[in-house]
């Protein structure tokens, strides 16, 4: 059974731009969440997806936008990066039902320049 | 809300000796609480979770953890440490439905000393 895949794995951008990351759920998991990874911060919740609802929200300013598509793969989009953003962005799926651990994928290394 | 501390940032252990990594944990009712291991550039891998039941629990690669409720402890543990141990390990506890609102500790980086 594959695993959570993120892509793309490392990604490059200047202050400004925006930024989409996706991510493929293990087969049959239909939540979804993501995290921003940061040495400072350490592991913070963005926010999670459930049959293409966004269902809980972190603290994160607008600018970190997410969906999920019919067949649970998910995206996450930053607009108007900035270099605070530089992170290890990491997705996790589950089953979405109560009692259900979360499985991680290795994680998109943003930085921004 | 929930919070996790993890009081050591750093641990360095020999080869062969046991380890024990501290977490507490902050949160009103009974908690779901994993443990977590990130190998450098690498997601997280689940090593163990607690629901409810048995306050012992047993992991993935030998590790187990034990609940107490008393000290609002889940303190992870392992009789004999392997050179592949060293990564970072973190606490995390959940809270909610689908445990979504995860919240995770700031970790503590584990180094194996030959």
């Amino acid at each position: 059974k594959a695993g959570v895949t993120q892509t793309p794995r490392y990604l490059i951008k200047t202050r400004g731009q925006q930024v989409t990351l996706s991510c493929s759920p293990i087969s049959g998991h239909r939540s979804v969440s993501w995290y921003q990874q940061t040495p400072g911060q350490g592991l913070q919740f963005l926010f999670e997806y459930f049959s293409e609802t966004q269902r809980n929200k972190g603290n994160f300013p607008g600018r970190f936008s997410g969906r999920q598509f019919s067949n649970s793969r998910s995206e996450m989009n930053v607009s108007t990066l900035e270099l605070g953003d530089s992170a290890l962005y990491l997705c996790a799926s589950s089953l979405g039902q109560n009692n259900q651990p979360q499985h991680f994928g290795d994680g998109t290394r943003l930085s921004i320049l | 809300a929930q919070s996790v501390t993890q009081p050591d940032i750093h641990i360095t252990v020999s080869e062969g000796a046991s380890l024990e990594l501290r977490c507490n944990y902050s949160y009103g009712a009974t908690p779901y609480l994993f443990w977590y291991v990130q190998s450098p550039g690498q997601g997280l891998q689940l090593l163990l979770k607690y629901f409810s039941g048995d306050t012992l629990v047993q992991g993935i690669k030998g590790f187990e953890a034990e609940f107490k409720r008393s000290q609002s402890s889940f303190n992870l543990r392992k009789p004999s440490v392997h050179w592949s141990d060293a990564a970072e390990y973190f606490c995390a506890v959940g809270a909610g439905y689908n445990n979504n609102d995860m919240r995770f500790g700031a970790g503590t980086r584990l180094t194996v000393k030959p």
